[in-house]
This record gives structure tokens, C-alpha cells and sequence, in this order.
């Protein structure tokens, strides 16, 4: 059974740094690309950013809204992803995802999500 | 950007009711479209991937169609436990999006 768990979240000032983990069990962690997906308080889904798998060399895409200040990385040895948030703003206020990608028909999605860790940006 | 319009936004149905979600796309995403179930408090679940196709486990009262820019999913027989808000998100190009999401209450 695949099992996603982030964890690092919570209360930061504007303008802080904060780092997420995500932990999968469950399936061949290496072989998948991998999302970080979130939600404001009573707001819709907004996706943050993926990284690729080691065929394609870790490499990363981000939503604009977060480019230049987040970065994903991973550690397959570790089976494990995370979530280098910097210059924390309040809209960065949301619960945080890590999702799991599955591969069809030519391209990569969002497939099964985490229980999600909630970051609160507020001074 | 992909700019992915659902609608209705909210909708009001009794159980046993049959209903419709529609996503539509701002350009041509051929059939790069999941559709999610989110519970209150709960992380979302896929139901459908590449416009159509099953998640496994996922009954068959839950059916996605549609290709290019105009997606539907229905579900039939509407059951308690489907009463919650359905996203649909397109992985055709980045940066991924999704729409904004159809509250589905009981009336």
C-alpha cells in the first residue's frame, strides 16, 4: 500500500525558511516523479512544483507563484523528498501535500496524495 | 497557462440523484486531465486519470469523458459518502492547474 508522510511544518515569520519532508513506503520510490501540491485555508488546490525521476536527473518545475524562493530536492536512498521554502510570505499559508506521480499514456500525474503538514506564515 | 474552468462551482442533489461536473480547458490538453474527490479535513483521491480511466478501486458509478478542451465527470446514484468537493487538474504542460472545484451537498 502506497503511504506518503510530510512532515516539518508550522508557525514561521514573513521572511523565514522552512523545510518539508515527504516520506513514501509502499512502492519504488527512485522510479517515480513526485509533486508538492497545496491549500490555503478554505481555498482550492494549487500545485507547487515536481521533481522528475533519476532518468530524467532529478530535474524540478515550479508554479510561478513560489519560483526563485522553493526548491525540491530528494534522496531515493532515503525515499524520501523535500520542500525548501525561503522569503516566506503570509499567502504561503496553506497545508502542504507531497503526492506520488504515476506514469500514462505519455505523461506524468498527480496520482495518491499524503495526510498534508500545515505551514502558517504570520509574524 | 493552462487555465481549467469547472462548473458548477457548488451544486445542491438528494441521494439517489445523478450528476454532472463539467472542466473546461483554456487550450487543448488532448486527454491530460485526473479528476479528485476531496472530503472536508481529508487529503484528495484520484478517481480518474487520462480524462477516462478508473483509478482502481474507484467504482463505476463515477465516469469521466471528454477530450481537447471540454471534460465531464458524472457520478450516478449519489451515495453519502460522495457528498464532498471534485477538482479537476490537466498535466498536459506546466505548470500544472486545476480548477477551482465543485462542492457537491445534499439537498
Amino acid at each position: 500500500e502506497v503511504q506518503l508522510v510530510e512532515s516539518g511544518g508550522g508557525l514561521v515569520q514573513p521572511g523565514g525558511s522552512l523545510r518539508l519532508s515527504c516520506a513514501g513506503s509502499g512502492f519504488t520510490f527512485s522510479d517515480h516523479y513526485m509533486d508538492w501540491v497545496r491549500q490555503a485555508p478554505g481555498k482550492g488546490l494549487e500545485w507547487v512544483g515536481r521533481t522528475r525521476n533519476k532518468a530524467y536527473s532529478y530535474t524540478t518545475e515550479y508554479a510561478a507563484s513560489v519560483k526563485g524562493r522553493f526548491s525540491i530536492s530528494r534522496d531515493d536512498s532515503k525515499n524520501s523528498m523535500y520542500l525548501q521554502m525561503n522569503s516566506l510570505k503570509t499567502e504561503d499559508t496553506a497545508v502542504y501535500y507531497c503526492a506520488l506521480c504515476s506514469y500514462s499514456g505519455g505523461n506524468w500525474y498527480t496520482d495518491s496524495w499524503g495526510q498534508g503538514t500545515l505551514v502558517t506564515v504570520s509574524s | 497557462d493552462i487555465q481549467m474552468t469547472q462548473s458548477p462551482s457548488s451544486l445542491s442533489a438528494s441521494v439517489g440523484d445523478r450528476v454532472t461536473i463539467t472542466c473546461r480547458a483554456s487550450q487543448d490538453i488532448s486527454n491530460y486531465l485526473v479528476w479528485f474527490q476531496q472530503k472536508p479535513g481529508k487529503a484528495p483521491k484520484s478517481l480518474i486519470y487520462a480524462a477516462s480511466s478508473l483509478q482502481s478501486g474507484v467504482p463505476s458509478k463515477f465516469r469521466g469523458s471528454g477530450s481537447g478542451t471540454d471534460f465531464t465527470l458524472s457520478i450516478s446514484s449519489l451515495q453519502p459518502e460522495d457528498f464532498a468537493t471534485y477538482y479537476c487538474q490537466h498535466y498536459n504542460s506546466y505548470p500544472l492547474t486545476f480548477g477551482g472545484g465543485t462542492k457537491v451537498e445534499i439537498k
